[in-house]
């Protein structure tokens, strides 16, 4: 069964520390994988997408990477400020050449930014 | 439109009443999807329509739930006989696909809906 571990559940960090949330995943055939940013009340906002080729991708202060052949990826945040709090969500995608695809998501990551 | 958009943003019903829950995804995403999303849980897939397809129907959790797809395009969730445990957010998106690989899947704002 295709499925999509994240840790740790939630997060608290003081403002301008670092953080890293990690997401393990045994979905198969692997296309890519995406992180995705929920805050509170709105709907889930792509911050990086990495298909089986790349190792990490960065988006401002966030940097993604991905191991393939552990099936493991995560999801550095640096000098976190404020805003970053929110749902972190880890997102992967089968693809079966023909352009249908099913995407499974992992339950989140909560991170909580204090003052 | 610019991005999905789901209607309402907001619903209250009564137990056991039926609600209905739209979404129009972005012009020519081919692949639509439901999820809900209970308080602090992570997003639960229901149901994924692709193109012409046969919908993804595996995440539905009862018979009381069901959805369709009209034209390709605006899809509606019906949730008959309400109950309690069916408050949450239900959130949709759509991608683009047909094809092309690695498309973002982007999400409305959600419906929330509470069950009383």
């Amino acid at each position: 069964k295709n499925q999509v571990e994240q840790s740790p559940q939630s997060l608290i960090i003081l403002e301008g520390k670092n953080c890293t949330l990690q997401c393990n995943y045994t979905v198969s055939p692997f296309s890519n994988l995406r992180w995705y940013k929920q805050d509170t009340g709105r709907g889930p906002v792509s911050l990086t997408i990495m298909t089986f080729s790349e190792n990490t991708k960065s988006n401002g202060r966030y940097t993604a990477t991905l191991d393939a052949d552990t099936k493991q990826s995560s999801l550095h945040i640096t000098a976190s400020q404020l805003s970053d709090s929110a749902s972190y969500i880890c997102v992967v995608s089968v693809d079966w050449g023909g352009g249908a695809d099913g995407l499974t998501f992992g339950k989140g990551t909560h991170l909580i930014i204090q003052p | 439109g610019a991005g999905v958009s789901q209607s309402p943003s907001n619903k209250v019903t009564e137990k056991g009443k039926d609600v209905e829950l739209r979404c129009d995804p972005i012009s020519g995403h081919t692949a639509l999807y439901w999820y809900r999303q209970s308080l602090g849980q992570g997003l639960e897939f229901l149901i994924y329509f692709q193109g012409n397809s046969a919908p993804d129907k595996s995440g539905l959790p009862s018979d009381r739930f069901s959805a369709e797809r009209t034209g390709g395009s605006v899809s509606t969730l019906t949730i008959q006989r309400t109950q309690q445990e069916d408050s949450a957010v239900y959130l949709c998106a759509s991608r683009l696909t047909g094809g092309q690989l690695n498309t973002e899947a982007f999400f409305g704002q959600g419906t929330r809906l509470t069950v009383v």
